[in-house]
């Protein structure tokens, strides 16, 4: 079974503050992904890497940045994080396409709860 | 870019009933995959589809990837109870360098009534 590790369920952080969050996957997984989910505005993707070192601006990536120095692990930073930045964030990964279709298949984490206050 | 169109966008259902669900886009998918997410949870996967035409089972769950490569639905038969959660489909687009990105419908929010 693929596994797809967030290391955190639950934060509550001060506006300001820089954060980490970080996610790890055991399937040796091309590309890595960030979203956030808020209510009504479904998955929004934040970045995104096929490769390490590797990384691809998403959606809505203006406050964030990422890093992927292993091909395991990939962690999403909020340099200066704000009240708007409070949300759930879901790390995900997928083979990758020259695998064929099949490795377009995203497997989620259990998701990052962040509360900025 | 892609738009990827849900529906219904809730559904109210007594135990026992059977559901359907699907997602229209305005682009050719190559992929097209159906997710189930619970309350505070990461959505996880439930059916994949890789090939136009290609439908899929998974115990009650039934998947089709739509011939025109532009739709798939989703069906659950039987509903219990633990069926309640938002349910997503998402899709690769068949054009273009997109890196593994998908397209992700707006979700229908499943509940069941016992």
């Amino acid at each position: 079974d693929v596994k797809v590790t967030q290391s955190s369920r639950y934060l509550v952080k001060r506006t300001g503050e820089k954060v980490f969050l970080e996610c790890v996957q055991d399937m040796d997984h091309e590309n890595m992904f960030w979203y956030r989910q808020d209510p009504g505005l479904g998955l929004r993707l934040i970045y995104f890497s096929y490769d390490v070192k590797m990384k691809e601006k998403g959606d809505i990536p203006e406050g964030y940045s990422v890093s992927r120095e292993k091909k395991e692990r990939f962690s999403l930073i909020l340099e200066s994080a704000s009240t708007n930045q409070t949300s759930m964030y879901l790390c995900a990964s997928s083979l990758g396409s020259f695998k064929g279709n099949s490795g377009n298949t995203i497997y989620f984490g259990e998701g990052s709860w962040l509360t900025v206050v | 870019g892609q738009q990827l169109n849900q529906s219904p966008q809730s559904m109210f259902i007594q135990e026992g009933e059977d559901v359907s669900m699907n997602c229209t886009s305005s682009s050719i998918f190559n992929t097209w995959l159906w997710y189930k997410q619970d309350p505070g949870e990461g959505p996880v996967l439930l059916i994949a589809l890789y090939k136009a035409g290609e439908l899929t089972s998974n115990g009650r769950l039934t998947a089709q990837f739509g011939i025109t490569r532009k739709d798939s639905f989703l069906n659950i038969s039987a509903s219990i109870p633990s069926d309640v959660g938002i349910y997503f489909c998402a899709g690769q687009y068949a054009g273009g360098t997109s890196y593994g990105k998908l397209t992700f419908g707006q979700g229908t929010i499943l509940t069941v009534h016992p």
